[in-house]
């Protein structure tokens, strides 16, 4: 069966710091792969998504991008980060368009 | 992707049949329409999803009108553990999932 992982679970920086998340899917290949946040009392928004290797698509301007250096990897990333990425990262899967399914996410405080 | 309208909060007693409806009355005859739920602290988990017949699996049966313009959704027999935002998604095959404010409903003993 497939599965989904994120680290860290629980992530303290202070504003201007670099970031790294990690998402990783296991028994499946070519995944799409989605990179979500929520930020608190909110909805989830849609950040990037990748249908293979190498290929990104941003849904909205921001400080953070995003790489999928492997078929199974999704990484989001921040040169420096802003008090406003707060939030709770989420990553999620899909084959084609079916249903997506959501990993347990990151929670990443701005100091 | 069509909107959707959803009570912000109901609650239950334990035991019983929670019954969440979701209205969206511009859906459009290739958009589904997708159920999750988030638990506090946790990644949105998928429950069902269903085009035009009901449509029922271990988790939850989901109800869509003939005229396909409201659903509802299901849980059996509610549980303390099904404590959480319950989100109805309207979305075309193809198309992104779109998260709205959900329903948060309290299962209560």
């Amino acid at each position: 069966s497939q599965t989904i992982h994120q680290w860290p679970a629980t992530l303290v920086q202070p504003v201007g710091s670099p970031l790294s998340l990690e998402c990783t899917v296991e028994g499946t290949s070519n995944p799409n792969l989605y990179w979500y946040r929520q930020a608190a009392g909110r909805g989830l928004q849609l950040l990037f998504y990748s249908v293979g290797i190498g290929q990104i698509s941003s849904e909205v301007p921001q400080n953070l991008s995003a790489s999928r250096p492997q078929d199974r990897q999704f990484i989001l990333s921040s040169k420096k980060l802003l008090l406003s990425d707060s939030g709770f990262y989420l990553c999620a899967w899909n084959l084609w368009e079916e249903t997506q399914y959501f990993g347990p996410g990151t929670r990443l405080l701005v100091l | 992707d069509a909107k959707t309208t959803q009570p912000p909060s109901m609650d239950c007693a334990e035991g019983r049949a929670a019954n969440l409806p979701c209205n969206h009355s511009t859906i459009s005859g290739n958009e589904y329409v997708y159920w999750y739920r988030q638990i506090h602290s946790q990644g949105p988990q998928y429950i069902i999803h269903g085009l035009k017949n009901n449509e029922t699996n271990e988790m939850a049966s989901l109800i869509i009108t003939e005229d396909r313009k409201s659903s509802t959704l299901i849980l059996p027999h509610a549980t303390l553990r099904d404590t959480a935002v319950y989100y109805c998604i309207v979305k075309r095959y193809g198309n992104k999932l779109v998260f709205g404010a959900g329903t948060i409903l309290r299962v209560k003993s």
